[in-house]
């Protein structure tokens, strides 16, 4: 199993430029997340999907819209990037078991906005 | 809002000293807690969860409801140790974690 698997592994962008950012897991999990994370300030939800067909905001949408494209994809897209999004995201898939879920992280894509 | 807190940003131990990580929790009802640790150059994994009271790698780590703390512990750091540690919540069986800032563990020879 690959597991989590994202695409493309770094990025350079031009300001206002658009991109997707490719997640794709399989372990049949139902849950995945996207996460940016900046020095300082850890690990913050952007957006995450309970199951196929469901999407909501985290705690940093703004700038950001997902698709769960099927229950082993989840793409990340940036209409219009801003330096302000220069980070790095990690895409995440979550299975639970007695209760309890295990988050299971992909390698990361480092995105740079000039 | 859930709020996870971890004072310290750098932690730099010698080898064979004992390591403690600290985190504090904010949810007042029954958290799920862990640990998530990244190795230089590889990706985020679990190292361990409260409610499993296990042991990973020497690594423990005690929830204190009282504190609401949940701080991870080694007796002896290892050199392998040294890495970023990551202190997460869940709170009411939900599928969202809130994690905290993180902690970068150096362990000097």
């Amino acid at each position: 199993n690959a597991g989590v698997t994202q695409t493309p592994k770094f990025q350079v962008l031009k300001t206002g430029q658009s991109m997707t950012l490719q997640c794709a897991q399989d372990m049949n999990h139902n849950s995945m997340y996207w996460y940016r994370q900046d020095p300082g300030m850890g690990l913050r939800l952007i957006y995450y999907s309970a199951s196929e067909g469901t999407t909501d905001k985290g705690e940093v949408p703004n700038g950001y819209n997902v698709s769960r494209l099927n229950k082993r994809e989840f793409s990340l897209r940036l209409e219009s990037a801003a330096p302000s999004q220069t980070s790095v995201y990690f895409c995440a898939s979550s299975e639970t078991t007695g209760g309890v879920q295990t988050q299971y992280f992909g390698p990361g894509t480092r995105l740079l906005v000039l | 809002a859930q709020r996870v807190t971890q004072p310290e940003k750098l932690l730099s131990v010698f080898k064979g000293a004992p390591v403690e990580l600290k985190c504090n929790y904010s949810y007042s009802g029954s958290p799920e807690l862990f640990w998530y640790v990244q190795y230089s150059r590889q990706r985020l994994q679990l190292l361990l969860r409260h409610i499993s009271r296990e042991s990973i790698k020497g690594f423990t780590a005690d929830l204190n409801k009282g504190e609401t703390s949940f701080h991870l512990k080694k007796p002896f750091a290892q050199e392998e140790d040294s890495a970023m540690y990551y202190c997460a919540e869940g709170a009411g069986g939900g599928n969202k974690l809130t994690f905290g800032t993180g902690t970068q563990l150096k362990v000097e020879l």
